[in-house]
């Protein structure tokens, strides 16, 4: 199994709504990131998850909630979203141990979030 | 400041017309050139990684190539499925990141 798996692959909320956004990888992999791409745009790395902690966050708003349950799993939380949120969320994973940008990631299909 | 730049924004090739896409950088230090291609809808897939200037990967029709201030990926003999975006990208100077190019669309037209 070579695949990260994203879902829902489409999803519309409103300003108050809370809602997640999930991302599964059965690769053994033991860092996985979220990407923000907006339209047109390259991915912006988001979050980063070593060994189910948290590595890095790139100074993201508090209404984005990362959580990594377990090795397989990672979801990302979403409350009081702005309209300018709206993107296609990509999952990614890497087999490195170490945290490294130099890491080769493989990539969902992605998640695109509509806030209206 | 880690920059990535890719020429040209979109490219549009006939069948079997070879070309090249340019990804220039900046980077105190190298740590490694990425090139992915993203088609539309889904997520990047990795295609090649480089390190070192002088140093060339090959993959079916595509070819990257590293010098000490850009990268360029050659296409020959493209087909129409080689059509998406690919993005070219650096690893960013703490070493903790890949910095992302804004990507070279390219559509192959048979």
């Amino acid at each position: 199994d070579t695949e990260v798996t994203q879902t829902p692959k489409h999803l519309v909320m409103g300003m108050t709504n809370k809602k997640s956004l999930k991302c599964e990888q059965h690769m053994g992999h033991r860092a996985m990131y979220w990407y923000k791409q907006k339209a047109k745009k390259p991915p912006e790395l988001m979050f980063v998850y070593s060994y189910e902690k948290l590595s890095i966050n790139e100074s993201v708003p508090s209404r984005f909630s990362p959580e990594c349950p377990n090795s397989s799993l990672l979801n990302l939380h979403l409350h009081a979203l702005q309209p300018e949120d709206s993107a296609l969320y990509l999952c990614a994973s890497s087999q490195a141990e170490e945290v490294s940008g130099a890491n080769v990631l493989t990539f969902g299909a992605g998640s695109r979030l509509t806030v209206l | 400041e880690d920059q990535v730049t890719q020429s040209p924004e979109a490219l549009r090739l006939q069948e079997g017309e070879s070309s090249s896409l340019n990804c220039s950088y900046t980077v105190s230090g190298l740590r490694g050139l990425f090139w992915y291609r993203q088609d539309p809808g889904k997520g990047p897939e990795f295609l090649f990684t480089l390190y070192s200037a002088g140093e060339e990967k090959e993959k079916e029709r595509l070819k990257a190539t590293l010098t000490k201030k850009e990268s360029f990926l050659h296409i020959t003999a493209p087909k129409p499925e080689d059509s998406a975006t690919y993005l070219c990208a650096l690893v960013n100077q703490a070493g903790t990141a890949l910095i992302f190019g804004k990507g070279t669309t390219l559509s192959v037209s048979s």
